[in-house]
């Protein structure tokens, strides 16, 4: 059971390069996210999927689309990088039963965009 | 919208002695409210959480917070930290699940990093 898994772990890019962060739960659950996170600001919702099929944007979709490929995986991408792209990015899912789910953090990707 | 403020964004403290990390919110709703841990190139762990019932909640490693509903805080204690408690504590708030979304976002503070010092 690795719970929340992100790929890759770090990244360099240049300006107006493309990549995809990629983000895989084995814990069944229905709601994924897409977080940021930049020194003094907390996280940052970029975006999420309540269940499969389904997206919708956070406080920072600016400059990302979303892809919710299956019930396990969640990938984030950057069209076209730009500086202030760079961030740590997490990803996290939560269960939709009871009032609350806890949501399971990944490790991170550490992205610089020059 | 909702908001957290956490006052402080580095807190130094001793080994052994005791710690309070701040967290005040702002809400037109029900929230829920959430304490969590990050340690040095890692992701986000939970440390505890408030749904209802009882304002004193207590948490992993003997981390406690209490619930002021009049004064919207929920802070974070600690009797005696340990060299291992070094890290870096974010306050989160999750009101009511939308309705036509069923999301569950929570709204993140800044983080207080925490640093214990032998």
């Amino acid at each position: 059971n690795a719970g929340v898994t992100q790929t890759p772990k770090f990244q360099v890019l240049k300006t107006g390069q493309s990549m995809t962060l990629q983000c895989a739960q084995d814990m069944n659950h229905n709601s994924m996210y897409w977080y940021r996170q930049d020194p003094g600001m907390g996280l940052r919702l970029i975006y999420y999927s309540a269940s499969e099929g389904t997206t919708d944007k956070g406080e920072v979709p600016n400059g990302y689309n979303v892809s919710r490929l299956n019930k396990r995986e969640f990938s984030l991408r950057l069209e076209s990088a730009a500086p202030s792209q760079t961030s740590v990015y997490f990803c996290a899912s939560s269960g939709t039963s009871g009032r609350f789910s806890e949501q399971f953090f990944g490790p991170g990707t550490r992205l610089t965009v020059l | 919208a909702q908001s957290v403020t956490q006052l402080d964004s580095q807190v130094p403290v001793f080994e052994e002695a005791p710690v309070e990390l701040r967290c005040n919110y702002s809400s037109s709703v029900s929230v829920y409210l959430f304490w969590y841990v990050q340690y040095p190139n890692q992701g986000l762990q939970l440390l505890l959480k408030y749904l209802s019932g009882s304002t004193l909640v207590k948490g992993i490693n003997g981390f406690e917070a209490e619930f002021n509903k009049s004064q919207t805080s929920f802070h974070l204690r600690k009797p005696s930290v340990h060299i291992s408690d070094t890290a870096e504590y974010f306050c989160a708030v999750s009101d009511q699940v939308a309705k036509d979304t069923g999301r569950r976002a929570l709204t993140f503070g800044s983080g207080t990093r925490l640093q214990v010092q032998p």
